[in-house]
């Protein structure tokens, strides 16, 4: 396993549409986090897994956004009815504890 | 006021110089302290993990002042490829988030030759 793993690493798409992110994290990592950033931002916490539950949602999560890790290994991100606000850097991450991996990303660009 | 706090730069220097980045932080219970290294249009890497008696990582020292609520981190003899964003983020056990950690916006280094 070389790493925190996501697909696609860009997307476009038009507003209005759902879009499905996925998240492989390192095998023996416990938790998963997905984050995102904006131009000249820090990364910005969305949401949290250990195993397969979904402990913690950030207020930035709005209901158009919805999270999923079914087995306790991959996690999916989809963003319905996306908007312009969306076009962000959605990057996932994994840990065992406190230092978190973070993989590649998925850039997203609404128009 | 936002927890975590950087001068987001960016900072200019020349090769070989020493130069040093802080970052605030406002919550008391903030337990664990880390810099990240971001490059332009990449994931956020981890640098280094900042240690109460503060922790050297050849050319990178990192340091806690936990009465006056900041994080540093000074990189000596600065190379080329050094130029990045340095990310602060912190742990605070308080939280319902896991690990997650909360970041700063991030200090940009430029290197010059």
């Amino acid at each position: 396993d070389t790493g925190v793993s996501q697909d696609p690493r860009h997307k476009i798409t038009k507003r209005g549409q759902n879009v499905t992110f996925r998240c492989d994290p390192i095998s023996e990592h416990n938790r998963l986090y997905w984050y995102r950033q904006t131009l000249g931002q820090g990364p910005e916490f969305l949401t949290y897994f250990q195993n397969e539950a979904q402990l913690e949602k950030s207020r930035l999560l709005s209901d158009r956004f919805s999270a999923e890790r079914p087995k306790g290994s991959f996690s999916t991100l989809e963003i319905q009815r996306t908007e312009q606000g969306d076009s962000a850097m959605y990057l996932c991450a994994s840990s065992l504890n406190v230092e978190l991996d973070f993989g590649p990303g998925t850039r997203l660009t609404v128009t | 006021r936002k927890e975590v706090e950087q001068d987001p730069g960016p900072f200019n220097v020349p090769e070989g110089a020493t130069v040093a980045f802080n970052c605030t932080y406002s919550n008391s219970a903030s337990q664990s302290f880390f810099w990240y290294r971001q490059d332009c249009r990449k994931e956020p890497k981890l640098l280094m993990s900042v240690y109460s008696s503060g922790n050297e990582d050849g050319r990178f020292t990192a340091q806690l002042n936990r009465a006056s609520q900041y994080i540093s981190l000074l990189i000596r003899d600065s190379k080329l490829s050094d130029s990045a964003t340095y990310l602060c983020a912190l742990y605070t056990s308080n939280s319902n988030s896991g690990y997650a950690l909360n970041f700063g916006k991030g200090t940009s280094l430029l290197v010059t030759p």
